[in-house]
């Protein structure tokens, strides 16, 4: 059973870079599609991005200027760079892991991290 | 990008009752729509996928159906612990988007 826990920094100023990053636990990194989806408090769920193993990626046209996703399988863990954050940014933040044969679909999600954005 | 709205915002029923909850797509998605479950404090759970799949170990009570921009999740009968808000996504076209959910009560 693939285990996934985000990790980070629960604060980040405005203008700065939001870094976090999830590692994968009882499952390998490879054959799988890795996403970051977000939920500002309160709200719905937003895609920001995903990458495949080889490194490949997609990411939110909203987004796409600022966001960075990158899989480092020697380590087994996946990250995710947000720049210029703003109080819009404040938000739950989940990894996820997509089936490659079903792509665009969840089955894990990490138990998610609130980064607030503040001064 | 494709939005997807759900019906109702909220539905409350009495526990045994059937729940229907509806999703509609902006133009076609053809069957790649899937459910969440969403209780509160937690990261969301797939349901269904694909409009009619239930996943690995989600209860009979629950099935999808579907296909193009008409979506329907229902509960059989509905359980104290089915409490939760539900989304419905689709995996069409990029960005993938979910709905703002349906947020389901127990009277």
């Amino acid at each position: 059973q693939v285990h996934l826990q985000e990790s980070g920094p629960g604060l980040v100023k405005p203008s700065e870079t939001l870094s976090l990053t999830c590692p994968v636990s009882g499952g390998s990194i490879s054959s799988y599609y890795w996403s970051w989806i977000r939920q500002p408090p309160g709200k719905g769920l937003e895609w920001i991005g995903y990458m495949f193993h080889t490194g490949g990626t997609n990411y939110n046209p909203s987004l796409k200027s600022r966001v960075t996703i990158s899989v480092d399988t020697s380590k087994n863990h996946f990250s995710l760079k947000l720049a210029s954050v703003t109080a819009a940014d404040t938000a739950v933040y989940y990894c996820a892991r997509i089936p490659v044969g079903l792509i665009g679909m969840v089955d894990s999600w990490g138990q998610g991290i609130l980064v607030t954005v503040s001064s | 990008e494709i939005v997807l709205t759900q019906s109702p915002a909220t539905l409350s029923l009495s526990p045994g009752k059937r729940a229907t909850l509806s999703c509609r797509a902006s133009q076609s998605v053809s069957n790649y729509l899937a459910w969440y479950q969403q209780k509160a404090g937690q990261a969301p759970r797939l349901l269904i996928y694909d409009a009619s799949n239930r996943a690995t170990g989600i209860p009979a009570r629950f099935s999808g159906g579907g296909s193009g921009t008409d979506f329907t999740l229902t509960i059989s009968s509905l359980e104290p612990e089915d409490i939760a808000v539900y989304y419905c996504q689709q995996r069409s076209i990029w960005p993938w988007t979910f709905g703002q959910g349906s947020k389901v009560e127990i009277k």
